[in-house]
């Protein structure tokens, strides 16, 4: 079945230390996207990219950064520059020019 | 039924009643729009979309409702059941990416 995957599902790790969450596709999709969610709060845009071995920044990009080196992946770092990186982290896919988003089923981060 | 005039964050409703679900978008350009419905610990899902070219849209138990002059979009879900609890986030694209709403949580009583 084609999908998206995001792993781990829980990740934890101890303040200050860079981390790096997966983010994979079998869609043939070419747009993907990192959102963040917390509680409480609506989704918002961290990083996306339209095509491979490109990508832009969204609304909250500080502390992050991203790669997109295959089609297929789209990882996300969280560096110990994000001030409060304890999150839900989703992934989304898109075709291009395409709003129909498939999502991820997130990756919970806590920093402690 | 149940509803809400303006967004409000929660909303509990009676199993088979009606529920509306109300958001407020603020792009004037945007011309495309989404209802998603997140259950917990899990990815938002597809439920619903119309475009601004249309002020209705219905889907099995759904219907989408769209007024551009105050910019209000509202999901109505009939005869609410215990599987519609979660999270309902709506959607509007901007600049080729898509801004979510707030999201109201639902919570079906029995």
């Amino acid at each position: 079945d084609g999908g998206i995957t995001q792993s781990p599902k829980y990740l934890f790790r101890k303040e200050g230390q860079n981390v790096t969450l997966s983010c994979e596709q079998n869609l043939n999709h070419d747009a993907m996207y990192w959102y963040r969610q917390d509680p409480g709060q609506g989704l918002r845009l961290i990083y996306y990219s339209q095509i491979v071995n490109d990508f832009q920044k969204g609304d909250i990009a500080e502390g992050y950064s991203v790669s997109r080196e295959k089609k297929e992946s789209f990882p996300l770092t969280v560096t110990s520059a994000q001030k409060n990186p304890t999150a839900f982290y989703l992934c989304a896919s898109s075709r291009q020019g395409s709003y129909g988003y498939t999502f991820g089923s997130g990756t919970r981060l806590t920093v402690v | 039924g149940e509803s809400v005039g303006l967004h409000l964050p929660t909303l509990s409703v009676q199993e088979g009643d009606n529920s509306i679900i109300n958001c407020a978008y603020s792009n004037s350009a945007s011309d495309y729009f989404i209802w998603y419905k997140q259950e917990s610990g899990k990815g938002p899902q597809f439920i619903i979309d119309i475009r601004s070219n249309m002020d209705k849209r219905q889907g099995q138990r759904v219907t989408v409702l769209l007024n551009k002059t105050v910019k209000h979009l509202s999901l109505q879900i009939a005869a609410t059941q215990p599987g519609d609890s979660a999270v309902y986030f709506c959607a509007e694209n901007n600049d080729y990416k898509l801004s979510f709403g707030a999201g109201t949580t639902v919570t079906v009583r029995a």
